[in-house]
C-alpha cells in the first residue's frame, strides 16, 4: 500500500516563501506530483518529479529525494490568490495514484 | 477544445437508487481516472483506465463499476447508492510522457448527495 503525510495547515504573509513537505511510504514508486485546489474547484496540476532534484516553474518549485521518500513544494513571492489547498500525490508504474490529505495554505495581507 | 467534461454537476439520490456519472474528454488522452473527494479530505482513486477496453481498480472501488468502450468516454456507475457515497466525484485524464511529465487534467466535478 501507499500512504502520504503532509502538514494540515500552513499560514504565511504576502511576499513570503513557504515550503510544504510531503513524505511517503509506497510499495512501488514512479513519481511525485503536486496539485492546487481552490475551495469549490477542481485540482489543477502544478508540477511533477519523476527524477531526484528540483523542478522550477515560475514562482513554484518542487523537489524530490527518492532515497529519503520525501519531497516538497516551494512557493515564492506569495500572493493572496495562492490561498488554497495543496496536495501531493504519488503514482506507481501502473498509473495508480494516491493523494495526500492536503495542506491548507492561508496567505495573509 | 472542451477538455474534460462531467455531467451532471449536481445530483441527489435516494438510498438504493442507481445512476451513471458521465465523463467525456476531447484531449485524445489514453489514461482516464475517477476520484472521489470527501469534505476536507484528499482525493481517493476509484477506478482508472489506461486505454479503451482496459480498466483497473484503485484504492476505493467497492460500490462502483466502470467501462471504457471508447477513448473519449469513461462512465462511472453506482448500482445501489448508499449515504457513504455522498461525495464530490472528479474525472481526470493524462498522457504521461515519463519520467518528467505526468500531468492530470481534471473535470469540474459532480457533487452527489445520497439521502
Amino acid at each position: 500500500g501507499q500512504s502520504l503525510e503532509q502538514p494540515s495547515e500552513v499560514t504565511a504573509v504576502e511576499g513570503a516563501i513557504v515550503q510544504i513537505n510531503c513524505t511517503y511510504q509506497t510499495s512501488g514508486f514512479y513519481g511525485l506530483s503536486w496539485y492546487q485546489q481552490h475551495d469549490g474547484g477542481a485540482p489543477t496540476f502544478l508540477s511533477y518529479n519523476g527524477l531526484d532534484g528540483l523542478e522550477e516553474t515560475g514562482r513554484f518549485s518542487s523537489f524530490l529525494s527518492r532515497s529519503d521518500s520525501y519531497g516538497y513544494l516551494l512557493l515564492q513571492e506569495l500572493q493572496m490568490k495562492d490561498s488554497a489547498s495543496y496536495f501531493c500525490a504519488v503514482n506507481d508504474y501502473g498509473q495508480n495514484f494516491v493523494f495526500g490529505p492536503g495542506t491548507r495554505l492561508s496567505v495573509l495581507p | 477544445n472542451a477538455g474534460v467534461t462531467q455531467t451532471p454537476k449536481f445530483r441527489i439520490l435516494k438510498i438504493g437508487q442507481s445512476m451513471t456519472l458521465q465523463c467525456t474528454q476531447d484531449m485524445n488522452h489514453n489514461y482516464m481516472y475517477w476520484y472521489r473527494q470527501d469534505p476536507g479530505m484528499g482525493l481517493k482513486l476509484i477506478y482508472y483506465s489506461v486505454g479503451a477496453g482496459i480498466t483497473d481498480k484503485g484504492e476505493v472501488p467497492n460500490g462502483y463499476n466502470v467501462s471504457r468502450s471508447t477513448t473519449e468516454d469513461f462512465p462511472l456507475r453506482l448500482e445501489l447508492a448508499a449515504p457513504s457515497q455522498t461525495s464530490v466525484y472528479f474525472c481526470a485524464t493524462s498522457r504521461p510522457s515519463a519520467p518528467t511529465d505526468n500531468e492530470q487534467f481534471f473535470g469540474p466535478g459532480t457533487r452527489l448527495t445520497v439521502l
